[in-house]
């Protein structure tokens, strides 16, 4: 199974909700993703788990709060989202450090196309 | 600031020609990948070129490094509607022989090939 597979495909949610986006991968990938994207612009990190441990948070708004119950799986929560949060957010993964000699290349999920209203 | 900015933002060719695009970074790296994307989909990985390697080619692919001028080209060769897609590069920047989990992606290349 070479896929990353999140859901839900879209989410449209009020500025008071909480929800959740989930991400799933059974390549025995060792680290995973969030990315941000908006239209026309390139993917902008924001959280990465290396062995299930959240290593880098690149300044993200508490409003966001990532969770990696196992090494399979990747939650990101959601709460108090502003419309500047409406985006594509992509989960990927890829080896890990120990996949090899720099082995870093990350396979992507299709995306949750997030609309906050 | 980008560590990756790429040329042409936008480009537009008819089918069964050639497509380059090119990417400029700013600090050392350990290699450099290209993604594809699709319109409101999910990056695929392309290739990757290691700091040590200058050229590389995946079926219709050619990928290009010039560590010197810190810059990279995609060339896609006969092109089809179907390469119709955003394409990134991205860099692992250079920080210890371990390698790095945090890729910096470029601005993008719209590519439309006219059929």
């Amino acid at each position: 199974d070479t896929e990353v597979t999140q859901t839900p495909k879209h989410l449209v949610m009020g500025m008071t909700n909480k929800k959740s986006l989930k991400c799933e991968q059974h390549m025995g990938h060792r680290a995973m993703y969030w990315y941000k994207q908006k239209a026309k612009k390139p993917p902008e990190l924001m959280f990465v788990y290396s062995y299930e441990k959240l290593s880098i948070n690149e300044s993200v708004p508490s409003r966001f709060s990532p969770e990696c119950p196992n090494s399979s799986l990747l939650n990101l929560h959601l709460h108090a989202l502003q419309p500047e949060d409406s985006a594509l957010y992509l989960c990927a993964s890829s080896p890990g450090l120990a996949g090899g000699p720099r082995n870093n290349e990350q396979f992507f999920g299709p995306g949750t196309r997030l609309t906050v209203l | 600031s980008q560590q990756g900015e790429e040329d042409p933002q936008a480009l537009s060719i008819q089918e069964g020609e050639n497509a380059t695009m090119n990417c400029s970074y700013k600090t050392s790296i350990n290699n450099l990948q290209w993604y594809r994307q699709n319109s409101g989909r999910g990056l695929v990985h392309l290739i990757l070129i290691r700091s040590n390697e200058r050229e590389k080619h995946s079926g219709r692919l050619r990928v290009t490094l010039d560590t010197s001028k810190k810059s990279s080209s995609l060339l896609i060769t006969a092109s089809r509607a179907a390469d119709t897609a955003s394409y990134f590069c991205a860099t692992d920047p250079y920080i210890s022989n371990f390698g790095n989990e945090k890729l910096t992606f470029g601005t993008g290349t719209r590519l439309t090939i006219i059929p």
